[in-house]
């Protein structure tokens, strides 16, 4: 079956520093999606990505949808402390039913003040 | 504009006890997703469901797991005589009728835990 890598598992920036998480798919995507948890909390979706190649920005985070629409990113320029969570990547397999996403594992990022 | 309601917030039972865990999707949603989340893992989906029908239970245990949405009320995830590896958070989504490639929106889920 389908399966989303992410990489890395836990990553741990000074406040300040840039921030960037990789997700790749073991199928083409018909779209992916970005979700934050915070500890304790639920997910809270982010942003979709559609086309491939696709670029889009919220303020201090780019995200990317890769040319394959197999992988894309996540960057956090000048992170903060209120950045702090699980950042997970879904994706929606092409030509699959179109309500079923598959997490992955996500990166918990930590941020030092 | 009420989101996602998840109840009860944490549940407690012991090894052969049943849990019932409840979900109210947002207002308009008709859409209801099932996951599970052990600790440091992703979110696994477990069943989806439209009002009065199960759409795809491929990632819900065959054995002692059921999930209902009824015409009126919340959904419901069931475990019957639940051992200790059920332990973890079940979340549930929901998302609007008819809309293809929507945002899931997430409750505050259950934390499950089996003494």
């Amino acid at each position: 079956g389908q399966q989303v890598m992410q990489i890395p598992q836990y990553q741990h920036v000074q406040e300040g520093e840039d921030f960037t998480t990789y997700c790749n798919s073991s199928t083409t995507l018909s779209n992916i999606q970005w979700y934050k948890q915070r500890p304790g909390g639920h997910p809270v979706f982010l942003i979709q990505l559609v086309k491939s190649g696709e670029v889009k920005k919220q303020k201090r985070l780019t995200f990317q949808f890769g040319e394959a629409k197999k992988n894309s990113s996540l960057h956090i320029t000048a992170t903060q402390t209120t950045d702090v969570g699980t950042y997970f990547c879904a994706g929606r397999a092409r030509g699959g039913s179109n309500y079923k996403l598959t997490f992955g594992k996500g990166t918990l990022l930590t941020v030092n003040p | 504009n009420a989101g996602v309601m998840q109840n009860p917030r944490h549940l407690v039972r012991r090894r052969g006890q049943e849990a019932r865990l409840r979900c109210s999707p947002m207002k308009g949603h008709s859409h209801v997703y099932w996951y599970r989340q052990l600790p440091e893992e992703g979110l696994k989906f477990m069943v989806y469901l439209q009002k009065e029908n199960i759409i795809d239970e491929s990632g819900m245990p065959k054995e002692r797991f059921s999930a209902e949405f009824p015409k009126e009320g919340p959904s419901i995830l069931r475990i019957q005589q639940v051992v200790r590896g059920d332990s973890a958070a079940y979340f549930c989504a929901s998302s609007p009728a008819g809309e293809i490639n929507q945002p899931q929106h997430f409750g505050d889920g259950t934390r499950l835990s089996i003494l």
